[in-house]
């Protein structure tokens, strides 16, 4: 499964969009790009993932750059419970075990 | 609500004893996952199972195991062999092995030593 790299912190004020950036420049063709979220003491929320085009859901849009060696996700309007650590994990399509390797992630500050 | 509940919260464990960790989903979901998840770091995978009945070991198995006799639970059972079992425990299950299939988490289980 391809790295990722992510900035260690971000800071966005409440109301204004959160963008969080992740380089995956070794990623293969038939892997997908997946964000996750954590907030302290609970377990992983998944947000969004994509294989090429940009996505949308409830909760944020995936925007991969077209050599999808990178990827951006936000956050439209950020709360102050949007504050967690945001993950970007590449996932092959047939992994033998199928594990999600969570890097360091972005820790995302939501302020009032 | 559909979603993966894991039970207890919180557990202690005594030197020498196996404890159990629960985990059951109503997502009607084949595959399901066993992370450790140690502070400040990344899960790393104990054991999954993409049907009933079987089982696979991930990156850190020993000292822990597993069954998979209903679609709905895969219990993990800490041994005294896990001789560093203080740690988060997290189960997630998946509608499959996929890629395009997301892994869904549980609220976890945080394992400490007597």
């Amino acid at each position: 499964d391809a790295k990722t790299t992510q900035p260690p912190s971000m800071d966005c004020a409440e109301g204004r969009a959160a963008n969080l950036p992740c380089n995956h420049s070794t990623i293969s063709g038939n892997e997908y790009v997946y964000w996750y979220r954590q907030i302290h003491s609970q377990g992983p929320q998944y947000i969004i993932h994509g294989l090429k085009n940009n996505e949308t859901n409830e909760m944020a849009s995936l925007i991969i750059t077209e050599d999808r060696k990178s990827s951006t996700l936000i956050l439209p309007h950020a709360t102050l419970r949007d504050t967690a650590v945001y993950y970007c994990i590449v996932r092959g399509y047939n992994s033998d075990t199928d594990k999600l390797i969570f890097g360091t992630g972005t820790r995302l500050q939501v302020f009032p | 609500d559909g979603g993966i509940t894991q039970s207890p919260k919180y557990l202690f464990r005594k030197e020498g004893q196996n404890v159990t960790l629960s985990c059951e989903q109503n997502l009607n979901h084949d595959a399901m996952y066993w992370y450790r998840q140690d502070p400040g770091q990344g899960l790393r995978l104990i054991y999954y199972s993409q049907i009933v009945n079987d089982f696979q070991k991930g990156d850190i198995a020993e000292g822990y195991s597993v069954s998979r006799e209903k679609k709905e639970s895969f219990p993990l059972t800490v041994t005294s062999a896990q001789k560093n079992p203080t740690a988060f425990y997290l189960c997630a299950s998946s509608g499959g092995t996929r890629g395009n299939q997301p892994q869904h988490f549980g609220d976890g289980t945080r394992l400490s030593i007597l």
